[in-house]
């Protein structure tokens, strides 16, 4: 079973600056079947697809918002960050078959 | 556009159960598996299992099996998350999400359902 590590699990940055959320996975995520994606949850709220794919956008996504990485290592950047981007923030691996999902343990961002 | 709506809060005791709706509109239910997820108070997100639209199969993550079932009714494309025998630790918001497109991330949320059991 892969396990997800975030880090850092709290994150505090000014607004304007950018921000830089690690994502380690205890296997390389390789095959075409797998793949990386990352969640906005805000207080209150369903988490909100980001990126899926390590690096595609999903819609309605500002380009602030961007996926990157391959292997065991992937990073969320932020950038020009807004007073409305703190949330926590989750990565998820998935395989497409068998169908199987597991979550980081989040990190919290604070503008 | 696509939409979840899940039912509202519910208040058991332990031991009963509850059922927990997620209906889908804006497209094709049977066209894309739904998943469930569950959130503990000020806890992380936890993959419960997925339900084939197409079949109805269900399939269960290690922990969920036995007390919890998910079920259809895809005359009014709606998933159905029932959990039996209720403990404290179920305390929780339950939330259904669709596959996406192509690849098993989850694309689309419902908006949430607090279960929260208490005598």
């Amino acid at each position: 079973e892969i396990v997800m590590t975030q880090f850092p699990a709290t994150l505090s940055v000014s607004p304007g600056e950018r921000a830089t959320l690690s994502c380690r996975a205890s296997q390389s995520v390789t095959s075409i079947s797998v793949g990386i994606a990352w969640y906005q949850q805000k207080p209150g709220q369903a988490p909100r697809l980001l990126i899926h794919g390590a690096s595609t956008t999903a819609t309605d996504i500002p380009a602030r918002f961007r996926g990157s990485g391959a292997g065991t290592e992937f990073t969320l950047t932020i950038s020009n960050l807004q007073s409305e981007d703190s949330a926590v923030y989750y990565c998820q691996y998935y395989n497409n078959w068998p169908p199987e999902i597991t979550f980081g343990q989040g990190t919290r961002l604070e503008i | 556009q696509v939409q979840l709506v899940q039912s509202g809060s519910e208040l058991k005791k332990p031991g009963a159960s509850v059922k927990v709706s997620c209906k889908a509109s804006g497209y094709n239910f049977t066209y894309y598996a739904m998943n469930w997820v569950r959130q503990a108070p000020g806890q992380g997100l936890e993959w419960m299992g997925w339900i084939n639209t197409n079949t109805g199969n269900p399939t269960y993550t290690q922990g969920f099996t036995g007390r919890f079932v998910f079920s259809l009714d895809t005359s009014v494309n709606t998933a159905y998350l029932q959990i039996r025998s209720l403990k404290a630790e179920d305390t929780a918001v339950y939330y259904c999400a669709r596959r996406g497109s192509g690849d098993s991330y989850t694309d689309y949320w419902g908006q949430g359902t607090l279960v929260t059991v208490s005598s």
